[in-house]
């Protein structure tokens, strides 16, 4: 079946630097999102990436709809320590077709 | 607005058991659904609905059944408990025009079976 994959798996990083991550598929998908999950709570919306090439940002963060439209990447500036989460990508091939999501970045910020 | 609500969030039920998570929503979201969480392999679909009356599977459909008799609530019911069922449920809704498209989650269930 359809299958994200997300890299890297995990990361340590500092507070202050920032942040790479991606997301790739074998399929095209029609709109890329990105979630981030906190300890104890359910998946948040960072971003909608909804055509090639698109680049998006919502504060610190920016991500980009990748032009083969089989992957997108988040990047963080900056970290803080409350960035600490699951981060998870999810594709949708059209706007009536299922969410399917990757298995998630975790990411730890040392102070 | 309360948005999502699940309850309960934890249960431990026995092999055998069933019983039934509740989500309702108060955004008046047509499209609702209900996730599995396991380790390493981020949200599975178990069900989904796309209004009133209308329901469908979604990637892990067995073992769950699901009604969606008003557009606020879309219950998840565990018929026989199976130890493969222990996980995380998250139920979701989103706008109409989309399938979970930018979705709102709950909190989530967090679901023991011994």
């Amino acid at each position: 079946g359809q299958q994200l994959n997300q890299s890297p798996q995990s990361m340590f990083i500092q507070e202050g630097e920032d942040v790479s991550m991606n997301c790739t598929s074998s399929s095209i998908f029609n709109t890329w999102l990105w979630y981030k999950q906190e300890p104890g709570e359910g998946p948040v919306l960072l971003i909608a990436l909804y055509k090639a090439g698109e680049l998006t940002s919502n504060g610190r963060l920016t991500a980009q709809f990748g032009i083969t439209r089989k992957d997108s990447f988040l990047n963080i500036s900056a970290s803080i320590p409350s960035d600490v989460g699951i981060y998870f990508c999810a594709g949708q091939k059209t706007s009536y077709d299922k969410v399917i999501f990757g298995p998630g970045t975790s990411l730890s910020v040392i102070p | 607005n309360a948005g999502v609500t699940q309850t309960p969030k934890f249960q431990v039920l026995k092999t055998g058991q069933s019983m039934t998570l509740q989500c309702a929503q108060d955004m008046n979201h047509e499209y609702m659904s209900w996730y599995r969480q396991d380790p390493g392999m981020g949200l599975r679909l178990i069900h989904y609905s796309v209004g009133a009356g209308i329901t469908d599977q979604g990637e892990v459909p067995n073992g769950y059944n699901v009604s969606r008799s008003t557009t606020e609530d879309f219950p998840l019911r565990l018929l026989s408990a199976a130890p493969s069922q222990t996980s995380v449920y998250f139920c979701a809704s989103s706008y109409s025009g989309g399938m979970n498209t930018e979705a709102f989650f709950g909190q989530g269930t967090r679901l023991t079976v011994v």
